[in-house]
């Protein structure tokens, strides 16, 4: 199947600083891409729709201002978490639709100190 | 909008024995099920996914059931192994909206 990459896997940052985020597809082209943020032993929680070009779909309680998205090629997004705080701390996870199937990214774990 | 249930939360079954995990849906306009396989601070992974003209598919172990009617899709896993212990979500589809299950915690015991 297609294949996306996230970086960094893990990061951790202090309170106040700003975090980004990289999801690539790497094998195919994605016109949109989607992030997620999911809690301890929850499901995933859609954050965002990424849409190369034009500005990212917010899903509602989710502040644009706080995670800034940019889809500036057909092959990455990127996540800004800005001003992190504690409660900013989860798994963060892209995802990219390959001829109709969704796969993927692997992860970031954020650690806001 | 579209809303995914998904039981049981947490399964265990002894390894050989086959593993069953149900999920329903509610609107009648997706057409796309897939599920996933998560492991421990990992992505989720693709195992299977069943498209609404289709009402079962298999893929060696793993097989999916729809019934369209009923809105409800199920994963079967058969002769389970320890390496299928992780955290199963079912998932719905509408155009480019997506909707998960809340995850079943498959443990799968030697």
């Amino acid at each position: 199947g297609a294949v996306v990459s996230q970086h960094p896997s893990r990061v951790i940052c202090k309170s106040g600083t700003s975090v980004k985020i990289e999801c690539r597809s790497l094998d195919f082209q994605a016109t949109t891409m989607f992030w997620y943020r999911q809690f301890p032993k929850k499901s995933l929680m859609l954050m965002a729709t990424s849409n190369e070009g034009s500005k990212a779909t917010y899903e509602q309680g989710v502040e644009k201002d706080k995670f800034l998205i940019n889809h500036a090629s057909l092959t990455l997004s990127t996540l800004t978490v800005t001003s992190a705080h504690p409660e900013d701390s989860s798994f963060y996870i892209c995802s990219a639709i390959s001829v109709d199937t969704q796969y993927f990214g692997p992860g970031t774990r954020l650690t806001v100190l | 909008g579209e809303n995914v249930e998904q039981h049981p939360s947490t399964l265990s079954v002894q390894e050989g024995d086959s593993a069953v995990i149900k999920c329903t849906y509610s609107d009648s306009a997706s057409n796309y099920f897939p599920w996933y396989k998560q492991e421990l601070g990992k992505g989720p992974q693709l195992i299977i996914d069943i498209r609404s003209n289709v009402g079962e598919k298999k893929d060696q172990r793993i097989a999916v059931t729809l019934n369209k009617t009923a809105k409800h899709f199920s994963l079967h896993i058969t002769e389970t192994q320890p390496e299928d212990s992780a955290v199963y979500f079912c998932a719905a589809r509408r155009l480019d909206d997506m909707r998960f299950g809340a995850g079943t915690r498959l443990t799968v015991k030697p």
